[in-house]
């Protein structure tokens, strides 16, 4: 089946800078790569998320890249506030596990004032 | 609009014991799925339908059972519960239709078997 990886597992980053986290994917045919974003106590919820025809998606301070050849996709966070901390999750899905998502094992990222 | 619910949020169990968590939706999603949370391992899928009437397994299904009578509910049932089902159990709906599009979360079942 699909294993999905991403680093790093914990990141801190200074309030106004950017953050980078990477996965990796193994099922070639996977088609749809979400990003998700879950704090203390929550459920999951869903941030952004790019399809495998489109190599770039922005939504004000957050980006997704993917690199389809590689099999990697990218989630990036400008201009990084306290409320941005969190618990952040990318997954895929559309591959031989069709609609099922596999989750990566998610980033904590704290953004300190 | 209340989009994915779950009941209960906290629940303590015994070793043994069976009980079923709940899940509904009003989104008339057709995907539904029960994702587990543990530390360190990320979201692991128990099970998951496509419909009314249809499941199937994911990752991890071993101790759980499954039904799709209706469209909003995806109840699941733990049958004999053991302390390595001590977890946070997350239901998700998605509008599948043809293709993949995002899931809404619920709010999820903190379970702890003792």
């Amino acid at each position: 089946g699909e294993n999905v990886e991403q680093h790093p597992s914990t990141l801190s980053v200074q309030e106004g800078d950017s953050a980078v986290i990477k996965c990796t994917y193994s099922d070639s045919a996977s088609n749809y790569f979400p990003w998700y974003k879950q704090e203390l106590g929550k459920g999951p919820q869903l941030i952004i998320d790019i399809r495998s025809n489109v190599g770039e998606k922005k939504d004000q301070r957050i980006a997704v890249t993917l690199n389809k050849t590689a099999k990697h996709f990218s989630l990036h966070i400008t201009e990084t506030q306290p409320e941005d901390s969190a618990v952040y999750f990318c997954a895929a899905s559309g591959g031989n596990s069709g609609y099922a998502l596999n989750f990566g094992k998610g980033t904590s990222l704290l953004v300190t004032p | 609009n209340a989009g994915v619910t779950q009941t209960p949020k906290f629940q303590v169990l015994k070793t043994g014991q069976s009980m079923t968590l709940q899940c509904a939706q009003d989104m008339n999603h057709e995907y539904m799925s029960w994702y587990r949370q543990d530390p360190g391992m990320g979201l692991r899928l128990i099970h998951y339908s496509v419909g009314a009437g249809i499941t199937d397994q994911g990752e991890v299904p071993n101790g759980y059972n499954v039904s799709r009578s209706t469209t909003e509910d995806f109840p699941l049932r733990l049958l004999s519960a053991a302390p390595s089902q001590t977890s946070v159990y997350f239901c998700a709906s998605s509008y599948s239709g043809h293709g993949n599009y995002g899931y809404t979360f619920g709010s999820g079942t903190r379970l702890t078997v003792v």
